[in-house]
């Protein structure tokens, strides 16, 4: 079974400063895609980035960019330009490419700080 | 942009009184996922259907049933409801290797229905 680890229960970024947020998973599939999705405290998940295993760039959307390393099974989102409205929790997650059902990791709650 | 529609969005139930969750996809979404959130957790999956077809099955209790209709909603049956089963609830769906308008292979959340067992 796969499994999703996020050791940083915690962060906190002065706002306009860049985070990384850190995520490992386990797998031994090739094929999968990793995502990255944004609980803030109205409990809604938002979709942040996704990532195709197969391609070897790393996927950005605007602020948000990842550095995804496949041979160390790593997967972490950095945060540029870090605003107000991205304090939330983060959640890292997988998905195989032959199964549907998403793996969360347990989450980092990311405060900004004005 | 159309996105997922939960009702209801809050539920308050007593001790072994049973609930009906729905769940209304995007549009043109064929695949409906159901998530258990509890508080301080992550989701944990717990079934989802493509083309009205239970496709998997994750850590459902055999107290909850759950069905995809013809227009694609979902309905998660719950019953015989305990303490422990109070949650947000998440439906999710996501579209066709077309894309439907959206990412391929990518789901798309609802506001989630925060259901409360008394």
């Amino acid at each position: 079974a796969q499994t999703v680890t996020q050791s940083q229960p915690e962060m906190s970024v002065q706002e306009a400063e860049t985070v990384t947020l850190s995520c490992t998973y386990d797998t031994s599939e090739s094929d999968y895609y990793l995502f990255w999705y944004k609980q803030p405290p109205s409990r809604q998940m938002i979709l942040v980035i996704r990532q195709e295993a197969y391609k070897q760039q790393n996927a950005t959307e605007n602020r948000f960019s990842v550095n995804f390393q496949k041979a160390a099974k790593s997967f972490s989102l950095k945060i540029s330009d870090s605003q107000l409205g991205d304090a939330a929790m983060y959640f890292c997650a997988y998905r195989s490419f032959g199964n549907e059902k998403l793996t969360f990791g347990t989450g980092t709650r990311l405060t900004i700080i004005p | 942009a159309a996105g997922v529609i939960q009702s209801p969005r809050h539920l308050i139930k007593e001790k072994r009184e049973t609930a009906t969750l729905k769940c209304y996809p995007i549009p043109r979404h064929d695949t409906v996922y159901w998530y258990q959130q509890g508080p301080g957790q992550d989701p944990q999956f717990l079934i989802s259907f493509y083309e009205k077809m239970q496709s998997d099955k994750g850590s459902i209790p055999d107290r909850f049933s759950a069905q995809q209709f013809s227009d694609y909603h979902s309905e998660l049956n719950m019953s015989s409801l305990e303490l422990g089963d109070s949650a947000l609830y998440f439906c999710a769906s996501s579209s066709p290797p077309s894309g439907g308008g959206s990412k391929p292979d990518t789901q798309y959340f609802g506001p989630g229905t925060r259901l409360t067992v008394l």
